[in-house]
């Protein structure tokens, strides 16, 4: 069963406009959350991360909030530009250093 | 070199050979993972070595033999694979103590016929 879940597999965005990627988890004991962002031919790298201590952190375009009730984040481009055009995976880890489970990742299309 | 770097990028096997996938890392980290991208499926976390020591094993079949000669390398061994084992490996590393920041390497596309 994924603990980790991306439920759309695609997303198509228009340059300067908002895109909102989101993930699901299943597992109460996660406490870390990360985005890593990959393109073709490349390993993915790491984008944003948040605490369960917290419920929102912003890195200049990138916001990543999370909703603990819910058990569930979403990541936010503001504004969205071509060169953001990748997967985007969410990942999440349990407290102790644990590894980290991954989502699907999420195809996400910036069009000029 | 900087980073994370694998080789070969491309490889095509059949079911009877042996071949091995090579990983380094120059960041001077001291733990390394390969992970498994089957398509449409989540990145599966394969093994993990802390300092050169195996620590996780997550249930993978033995025709996948790592080695981690030291913090900087890391190999994977494989023999008699089958055709479901096609898919992206991608070997990682980090610090121990901050194992969720993880830097990965380009990954090698592997298809076995």
């Amino acid at each position: 069963d994924q603990q980790v879940k991306q439920n759309s597999p695609s997303l198509s965005v228009q340059e300067g406009r908002i895109s909102i990627l989101n993930c699901d988890y299943t597992n109460s004991m996660f406490d870390y959350f990360l985005w890593y962002k990959k393109y073709p031919a490349e390993g993915p790298t790491f984008l944003i991360s948040i605490s369960s201590i917290k419920d929102k952190n912003e890195d200049g375009r990138f916001t990543v909030f999370l909703n603990k009730s819910a058990k569930h984040l979403s990541l936010h481009i503001v504004p969205s530009q071509p060169g953001d055009s990748a997967v985007y995976f969410c990942a999440a880890s349990a407290w102790g250093n644990t590894p980290l489970v991954f989502g699907k990742g999420t195809r996400l299309s910036v069009i000029a | 070199e900087t980073g994370v770097t694998q080789t070969p990028r491309h490889l095509v096997m059949g079911m009877t050979n042996k071949k091995s996938l090579k990983c380094e890392q120059h960041l001077g980290h001291n733990a390394m993972y390969w992970y498994k991208q089957s398509a449409k499926k989540p990145l599966e976390l394969m093994f993990v070595y802390n300092f050169k020591e195996q620590t996780e094993n997550n249930s993978v079949p033995s025709r996948f033999s790592p080695e981690c000669p030291n913090s900087s390398h890391l190999f994977l061994h494989l023999h008699t694979l089958q055709p479901e084992d096609s898919a992206l490996y991608l070997c990682a590393s980090s610090q121990i103590a901050d194992q969720e920041t993880q830097y990965f390497g380009p990954g090698t596309r592997l298809l076995v016929l």
